[in-house]
């Protein structure tokens, strides 16, 4: 069984670019979880998707983070535009229900904002 | 918002058993203890979790304490590939279990 791919591995962009992470999570996972490190500090959720719909993005840190699932598969997190702070690491997770179940990470995107 | 700490960093020799601690003095009762581990270069990988009761499972036991303030990860015989970042992590119920990470411990194991 295939686990979670995150595309790209690696993203360099200038201040003010704009960037699409792509996530596809394990097939028939119906949850879908971003989190982002930014440097120095914890890993922090970003949102939760319920197949296509937000069922949690109390952790998005502004309006210049916009993320999709449409049809409840893979899922992409666009930074536009991109500042400084934004630099780190963004993983994604999947689970096959919204409980405490097990949430199975990707291999993370890094980000470095330049 | 709930929280954990750990130490920074621990070191222990292969082959010998592995305890990990974890403080979450301010866990409410419906908040479940979870435990993933990075590897370098990798993705989190869950552990373990629970939520009263002490719990094992194939790669690690799970020991928490009878007021709930605090736990320990048990690692049964630690080889070079258990060598990672373990991260205690609460999950509570009146955030649809999301998960709310630590600082994590760094562990280093020496052949």
């Amino acid at each position: 069984e295939a686990g979670v791919t995150q595309f790209p591995s690696h993203s360099v962009i200038e201040k003010g670019q704009t960037v699409t992470l792509r996530c596809d999570p394990i097939s028939g996972h119906d949850n879908l979880y971003w989190y982002r490190r930014v440097m120095g500090k914890e890993i922090k959720f970003l949102l939760h998707f319920v197949k296509e719909s937000k069922q949690d993005e109390s952790g998005m840190p502004n309006n210049r983070f916009l993320a999709e699932r449409t049809g409840g598969t893979y899922s992409t997190l666009k930074v536009q535009p991109a500042e400084l702070e934004d630099s780190g690491v963004y993983f994604c997770a999947s689970s096959p229900r919204a409980t405490v179940d097990t949430q199975y990470f990707g291999p993370g995107t890094r980000l470095t904002v330049l | 918002d709930a929280k954990t700490t750990q130490p920074n960093s621990m070191e222990s020799n292969e082959e010998e058993p592995v305890h990990l601690p974890c403080n979450h003095s301010t866990i409410s009762g419906t908040d479940y203890i979870h435990w993933y581990r990075q590897l370098p270069s990798q993705g989190p990988e869950y552990v373990i979790h629970g939520l009263t009761s002490n719990v094992n499972n194939r790669m690690a036991s799970l020991a928490i304490a009878e007021d709930r303030k605090s736990s320990t990860l048990i690692l049964h015989r630690a080889t070079l590939r258990d060598a990672a970042v373990y991260y205690c992590i609460l999950s509570p119920l009146d955030s649809n279990y999301q998960l709310i990470w630590g600082a994590g411990t760094k562990l280093i194991i020496k052949p």
